[in-house]
């Protein structure tokens, strides 16, 4: 079946630093991806998407690199607040059009 | 405020007992979802809607039911056939029925079983 992979479940950073966040996808015809933000208890945040015809993408302070070659998804965060401490998902179109959801990185933000 | 409400945050069921979790929207969006999440664990899709009156199932549906009687709501029951229901459930929705992309998300329930 279709799947999100190679993920870490947790990931540390200090503040200041840029975060990096991988996922890999399974559809290499899939055209859509997105990662979300869930804060602990509550619902998943939309941040950031980007279509198959792209390879980047920028928003405010986070980027998305689409690898469609190697099927590969990463998400960018440039200098990291105690603000962005979360849970990251990644997930893609899959060929049901339903969403395949990543397992998720746990960012935490050393001070 | 436009969005989407699921009451309530915390629901705990007995054994052998339906319970039925709310999700409302009044962000006008066309197609809805429910998903459940367990704990360090990405979301699994349960049910789906595109439109008023139609629902399609996801992939975890055995042990759920759900309506889509008015646009704005999409209830959730958890039956006595779902197993091991303790999770936490997010409704979702998204602009219109073709439009899988940028789903908003509710503030979830926690279903906690007795």
């Amino acid at each position: 079946g279709e799947s999100v992979g190679l993920h870490l479940p947790t990931l540390s950073v200090q503040e200041g630093d840029n975060s990096i966040i991988n996922c890999a996808y399974s559809n290499s015809a899939s055209d859509y991806f997105i990662w979300y933000k869930q804060e602990s208890g509550k619902g998943p945040q939309f941040i950031i998407d980007i279509r198959s015809n792209m390879d980047k993408r920028q928003g405010q302070r986070v980027t998305v690199l689409l690898n469609k070659t190697v099927k590969h998804l990463s998400l960018q965060i440039a200098a990291t607040q105690p603000g962005d401490s979360a849970v990251y998902f990644c997930a893609f179109k899959g060929s049901n059009y339903q969403l395949i959801w990543g397992a998720g990185t746990k960012l935490i933000i050393k001070p | 405020d436009g969005g989407i409400t699921q009451s309530p945050k915390y629901l705990f069921r007995k054994e052998g007992q339906n319970v039925t979790l709310s999700c409302e929207q009044n962000l006008n969006h066309d197609a809805m979802y429910w998903y459940r999440q367990d704990p360090g664990q990405g979301l699994r899709l349960i049910y789906y809607s595109q439109i008023v009156n139609d629902f399609q199932k996801g992939d975890i549906a055995e042990g759920y039911s759900v309506s889509r009687e008015k646009k704005e709501s999409f209830p959730l029951t958890v039956t006595s056939a779902q197993k091991n229901p303790t999770a936490f459930y997010l409704c979702a929705s998204s602009i219109s029925r073709g439009s899988w992309e940028t789903q908003y998300f509710g503030p979830g329930t926690w279903l906690l079983v007795l």
